[in-house]
C-alpha cells in the first residue's frame, strides 16, 4: 500500500512569494497527480507526471522517480492561488488514486 | 470543455435510508470512478467501473454500496442503508482509459449528510 506524505500541511505566504509544496511516496508508481481543491470542495487536476517536469502558467511540477518525490512550485503567488493542493499517485496495476492529506495554502495580499 | 457533472450537489438523508448519487461522466470516457472525502480527511478511492462491471474496489466498498450505469450517460452510486459515518463528499471521476497516460477528471462532488 502506498503511503503519500505531503509537506507542509499548512502554508501562509505573502502575494508574490515563490511557493514550494512537497510530496513523497513509499512505493513505485506509474504516475503522480497534482490536484487543486477550493473551498466548496471541487477537485481540479493540475498536472499528471510520470517523469521530469511540467509547466503550466505560473505552476511548475517536478518528479524524481528514483527518490520517490515530487514538488509543486507556484511562481509570483496570488491570493487566488489560495486552495488545498493535493498529491495523488497511481501505480502497481491499481485503478484508483491514492491521495495525500493535502497542503492548505493561503496567499495574503 | 467537457466536464463531469454530479447531482445533487447536497443530499441530506436519515440514517437507514437509501441514497443514490448520480454522475454524468465525460461522453467518450470509458472508465468511471467513485471517491469519497470525509470532512477533514483525505480523499479515498471507493470503486472503478469499466465495461459495465466493477474493475476494482477498495475495502471501504462493502455490500452497502453498489454502482450502476443504468443508461448510456449516467453512472450511479447507491448506498443501501446509510450510516452516520457515510457523511462525506462523494466525487465521481472518469477517464478515457486506464492508468497512464489517461488522466482522471473529477466532478464537483455531492455532499452527503446523514442525520
Amino acid at each position: 500500500k502506498n503511503e503519500v506524505e505531503q509537506s507542509p500541511q499548512n502554508l501562509t505566504a505573502q502575494e508574490g512569494e515563490f511557493i514550494t509544496i512537497n510530496c513523497s511516496y513509499s512505493v513505485g508508481i506509474s504516475a503522480l497527480h497534482w490536484l487543486q481543491q477550493h473551498p466548496g470542495g471541487g477537485i481540479v487536476s493540475l498536472f499528471m507526471l510520470s517523469s521530469g517536469k511540467k509547466k503550466h502558467g505560473r505552476l511548475i511540477a517536478t518528479i524524481n522517480i528514483q527518490e520517490k518525490h515530487s514538488s509543486l512550485h507556484i511562481t509570483a503567488s496570488h491570493p487566488r492561488d489560495s486552495a488545498v493542493y493535493i498529491c495523488a499517485v497511481i501505480g502497481g496495476g491499481a485503478d484508483g488514486l491514492t491521495f495525500g492529506k493535502g497542503t492548505h495554502l493561503i496567499i495574503q495580499p | 470543455e467537457p466536464e463531469v457533472t454530479q447531482t445533487p450537489s447536497h443530499q441530506v438523508t436519515q440514517m437507514g435510508q437509501e441514497v443514490i448519487l448520480r454522475c454524468v461522466p465525460i461522453s467518450n470516457h470509458l472508465y468511471f470512478y467513485w471517491y469519497r472525502q470525509i470532512l477533514g480527511q483525505k480523499v479515498e478511492f471507493l470503486v472503478s467501473f469499466y465495461n459495465n462491471e466493477i474493475s476494482e474496489k477498495s475495502e471501504i466498498f462493502d455490500d452497502q454500496f453498489s454502482v450502476e450505469r443504468p443508461d448510456g450517460s449516467n453512472f450511479t452510486l447507491k448506498i443501501r442503508s446509510t450510516k452516520l459515518e457515510d457523511s462525506a463528499m462523494y466525487f465521481c471521476a472518469s477517464s478515457e482509459g486506464r492508468a497512464v497516460p489517461y488522466e482522471q477528471y473529477f466532478g464537483p462532488g455531492t455532499r452527503l449528510t446523514v442525520t
